[in-house]
């Protein structure tokens, strides 16, 4: 029972556009959303997070949007760059005393911003 | 200065052999975690530890037992490997919410 979603296994997009990955979770305990980007060969890079007490969080070209009531979160990115080409994962978990509980992934989606 | 590492990257051995996996950590953090990634491409969370005690235990065969010397250090011991542990493995640590990995051990079962 896949508690995170991620529905497009793939997104391409040319360069200077917007690029909109989504991402869906079903658990309503989750209160902490991250987005992580993963190049071939390496080990997932935290980009970005968002607690359920947001709706918005920004950080230069990236930003994450979380709607509560859709349990549904999204990840912008504006411009995209060749650079950004990579697969994005989806994770949430409940935090307990401040820190982070588990992390449970989506499957990824992968982005190709074509020049 | 690579902030979590493990060693080795790519590990081909035969089912039924014993093996490990090494993790270490430079950041100072509180917590370690490994996770598997399958062929379909899920990362699932096997352990966590933090400050040397096991914290998370998902729903992992007894094979696999994770072993931590000190607070910067989390090893991944394999018994009697099977075909179907053929996976990325991912170390992990983390101070509070962000969790930082390593670059992944892909180990091959044959």
């Amino acid at each position: 029972d896949q508690q995170v979603k991620q529905n497009s296994p793939s997104l391409s997009v040319q360069e200077g556009r917007i690029s909109i990955l989504n991402c869906d979770y079903t658990n309503s305990m989750f209160d902490y959303f991250l987005w992580y980007k993963k190049y071939p060969a390496e080990g997932p890079t935290f980009l970005i997070s968002i607690s359920s007490i947001k709706d918005k969080n920004e950080d230069g070209r990236f930003t994450v949007f979380l709607n509560k009531s859709a349990k549904h979160l999204s990840l912008h990115i504006v411009p995209s760059q060749p650079g950004d080409s990579a697969v994005y994962f989806c994770a949430a978990s409940i935090r307990t005393g401040g820190s982070q509980g588990n992390l449970i992934f989506g499957k990824g989606t992968k982005l190709s911003v074509k020049p | 200065d690579t902030a979590v590492s493990q060693t080795p990257k790519y590990l081909v051995t035969q089912m039924g052999n014993d093996k490990s996996i090494k993790c270490e950590q430079n950041l100072g953090h509180d917590t370690m975690y490994w996770y598997k990634q399958d062929s379909k491409k899920f990362l699932k969370i096997m352990f966590s530890y933090n400050n040397k005690e096991l914290i998370i235990n998902e729903t992992v065969p007894n094979r696999f037992s994770p072993k931590s010397p000190d607070k910067a250090h989390l090893n991944l011991h394999i018994n009697s490997l099977e075909l179907g542990d053929s996976a990325v493995y991912f170390c992990a640590s983390s101070h509070r919410n962000e969790q930082y990995f390593g670059p992944g051990t892909r180990l091959t079962v044959t």
